[in-house]
């Protein structure tokens, strides 16, 4: 059974970088038919994807347009996972930000989630 | 992107009674496969989103036969057939036509009676 297991700070200053990482278990995140995802969570709970990253022969990032130029997805294979980098974040970034999984039709495994508040 | 619009926002259901939610697309969701690229989610409080349907009408592994899904191209609908306390939370549809440019609906909060 795939599972998602995030870590990372709750709390970030303005300016500063926002760094979550996504364990990955029962799956490989450079599984040639799957891919990876940052979505965040706004508090008014409108959903946001953000990145993805896939492996088809090489590596694939794709990123929102509302973010992009702020945003970095990096895959790590040798410890079986990915991570989130925003920088330059405002009190609007504040979220809830969850990895996910994506498949052959859409988004299937979600991570737990965490909760980022930009603040200083 | 591709904006998606639910509706009811809210819905208050009286348990064992029937439930539908509406799903639009601003563009159609039929991929050249003949498959819709609409998935459904409910988001139990403080958890993360689970699947429920994906394209379009095909139950994710584990869901209950209550949740069926139907529709095509920009217009799609969540019927449970008989709701029960633990479908309590916030129903979201995504497409996935656009991907990895996935959006969602804005979310439909069911509540019981």
């Amino acid at each position: 059974q795939v599972r998602l297991q995030q870590s990372g700070p709750g709390l970030v200053k303005p300016s500063q970088t926002l760094s979550l990482t996504c364990d990955i278990f029962g799956d490989s995140v450079s599984g040639n038919s799957v891919a990876w995802n940052w979505i965040r969570q706004s508090p008014s709970g409108g959903l946001e994807w953000l990145a993805r990253t896939q492996f088809r022969s090489k590596w694939y990032h794709d990123y929102a347009k509302s973010v992009q130029g702020r945003v970095t997805i990096n895959p790590d294979t040798s410890r079986n996972q990915f991570s989130l980098h925003l920088n330059s974040v405002t009190p609007e970034d504040t979220a809830v930000y969850f990895c996910a999984r994506t498949w052959s039709y859409g988004i299937d495994i979600w991570g737990q989630g965490t909760t980022v508040i930009v603040s200083s | 992107d591709i904006v998606m619009t639910q509706s009811p926002l809210s819905l208050s259901v009286t348990p064992g009674e029937p439930a539908s939610i509406s799903c639009r697309s601003s563009q159609s969701l039929l991929y050249t496969n003949g498959h819709n690229y609409l998935d459904w989610f409910l988001q139990r409080p403080g958890q993360a989103p689970q699947l429920l349907i994906y394209l379009g009408s095909n139950r994710a592994s584990g869901v209950p036969d209550r949740f069926s899904g139907s529709g095509s191209g920009t217009d799609f609908t969540l019927k449970i057939s008989r709701v029960e306390a633990e479908d309590v939370g916030i129903y979201y549809c995504m497409q996935a036509v656009d991907s990895p440019r996935v959006t969602f609906g804005q979310g439909t909060r069911l509540e019981i009676k």
